[in-house]
């Protein structure tokens, strides 16, 4: 158990619908991280924040964003959702934004 | 744009042999190289990780080898048990302010550990 926390586990929904997929990172934890997962793009990075701010962005698109809250919780924000979007999403942690990186168990994301 | 490059895809060892995973990267800003093991169902956990300035290390049975002229890095399990049967994936980002922290993935090698 690497202290990550994400919800839901599953999440169904149809084609151009929006989600939320939410994560908690480890206690102490700064930095939180999202990452896409598929069959044919493999491990993807999305998205970085740092202690509330933006800080580094990766392959993600325009439907897609995040924010960190004063908690230091954060939220991907899915939407517009077309069937290449199913995948795995995964949260990563970190102290600062330059430590090793620990991941959440993931949201499976199927869009019919 | 692939810029690490993993192989093999897949791989097969006999219990108690040696597994070995190759990886190759095109940026030289690279400073930071993970290996992380990922179980079906579960989230990838990290195993062992280096850092540029040095050439291997090892945590237990697993030991990373790093060639800067090359360009290139590898992971080593020595001792190979059935449990260490999951797919593997090498990383690199940057780890000192010269760009986006995010990891890049190779594509995986899926590791199958035969009793």
């Amino acid at each position: 158990d690497s202290g990550v926390t994400q919800t839901p586990k599953h999440l169904i929904t149809a084609t151009g619908q929006r989600v939320t997929l939410r994560c908690s990172p480890r206690s102490g934890d700064l930095s939180v991280y999202w990452y896409q997962q598929s069959l044919d793009q493999g491990l993807q990075f999305l998205i970085q924040y740092y202690n509330g701010e933006e800080r580094a962005k990766g392959n993600i698109l325009e439907r897609f964003s995040a924010q960190q809250f004063p908690d230091l919780h954060s939220e991907l924000n899915l939407s517009s959702l077309e069937l290449g979007d199913s995948a795995l999403y995964f949260c990563a942690s970190s102290f600062g934004a330059h430590n090793e990186q620990f991941f959440g168990p993931g949201t499976r994301l199927t869009v019919l | 744009q692939q810029q690490v490059k993993q192989s093999p895809q897949s791989l097969i060892v006999q219990k108690g042999g040696i597994s070995i995973i190759n990886c190759a990267y095109e940026n030289t800003a690279f400073d930071y190289f993970p290996w992380y093991q990922q179980f079906p169902g579960k989230g990838p956990a990290l195993l062992i990780a280096i850092r540029p300035d040095v050439s291997e290390k090892k945590e237990g049975r697993f030991t990373i080898s790093f060639n800067k002229s090359a360009k290139q890095f590898s992971l080593h399990i020595m001792d190979s048990q059935p449990g260490d049967s999951a797919t593997y994936f090498c990383a690199a980002s940057f780890q000192s302010g010269g760009g986006a922290d995010g990891l890049t993935f190779g594509k995986g090698t899926h590791l199958i550990i035969q009793p």
